[in-house]
C-alpha cells in the first residue's frame, strides 16, 4: 500500500520567508508526527497528533514554528520568518492507534538561503 | 550528555561478515526499542521492534535489548552491499503516540 508522502520533496527559501511543509499519513493511521534531521544534531521530534485530541507540541523549537492537522489526516507544518539555523531534512511519521511503530515518508529538504 | 548514544561510524565490513551495532541509553523509563536503516536521501525505514528485554530474529537481523544494562543491539548475519546504510536506534517510554528518541545513526559499509 502507499506509504507517507511529504512535499515538496526540495524547498529553497531566503531567510525571512514562511515556508509550509505537507505530509499525508498512511490511510487509517491515527497517529502523525513530525521530526527534524540536522548535522549534529541527529534526528529529533518536533509534534505529535492523536486524532481529536490537543496535539503534543513539546518539541517546537520556537514559536515560529506551527503545524496543524485537519480532517485526521493531511499536516501542515509551517515555519515563519524562516532562519538559516531552520535548514534541515524535516521528516513525517504516521502510526496506527494500538502500535507504538512508526513509519516514515521520504522528508523534505529545506535549505534557508 | 545525550539520552541515547550511538557510535557514528563508520563502520566498515567485508561482504558476507556480521554487522555488530548497539546503542546506549540513559532512561530507564524506555520501553519500546527499534532500529531503523536508512539509505542516503531517504527517510528512515523500520527494521526491528523489540518490547523491554530480550531477543528478537527477523531473517539476517537480530535484535537484543538488555535494560538492566540500558544497552540494545542489533547484529546483521552474512551482510550484503546493499546494508550499506545509516542504521538509528530508536526508542520511546509508554504506549502509543509516544515520541521516539534516537542516537545520531551509524554509517555502515559492507564492501564487496
Amino acid at each position: 500500500g502507499a506509504g507517507v508522502s511529504q512535499s515538496p520533496s526540495n524547498k529553497v527559501t531566503e531567510k525571512g520567508k514562511d515556508v509550509e511543509l505537507r505530509c499525508d499519513p498512511i490511510s487509517g493511521h491515527t497517529a502523525l508526527y513530525w521530526y527534524r534531521q540536522s548535522l549534529g544534531q541527529g534526528l529529533e521530534f518536533l509534534i505529535y497528533f492523536q486524532g481529536n485530541s490537543a496535539p503534543d507540541k513539546s518539541g517546537l523549537p520556537s514559536d515560529r514554528f506551527s503545524a496543524e492537522r485537519t480532517g485526521g489526516s493531511v499536516s501542515t507544518l509551517t515555519i515563519q520568518r524562516t532562519q538559516q539555523e531552520d535548514s534541515a531534512v524535516y521528516l513525517c511519521a504516521s502510526s496506527p492507534y494500538t502500535q507504538e511503530t512508526q513509519y516514515f515518508g521520504p522528508g523534505t529538504r529545506l535549505l534557508v538561503l | 550528555q545525550k539520552e541515547v548514544e550511538q557510535d557514528p561510524g563508520p563502520l566498515s565490513v567485508p561482504e558476507g561478515a556480521i554487522v555488530s551495532l548497539n546503542c546506549t541509553y540513559s532512561n530507564s523509563a524506555f520501553q519500546y526499542f527499534m532500529w531503523y536503516r536508512q539509505y542516503s536521501r531517504k527517510g528512515p525505514e523500520l527494521l526491528m521492534y523489540t518490547y523491554s528485554s530480550g531477543n528478537k530474529e527477523d531473517g539476517r537481523f537480530t535484535a537484543q535489548v538488555d535494560k538492566s544494562s540500558k544497552y540494545i543491539s542489533l547484529f546483521i548475519r552474512d551482510s550484503q552491499p546493499s546494508d550499506s546504510a545509516t542504521y538509528l536506534c530508536a526508542m520511546s517510554a509508554g504506549a502509543a503516540g509516544n515520541k521516539l528518541t534516537f542516537g545520531g545513526g551509524t554509517r555502515v559499509l559492507v564492501k564487496p
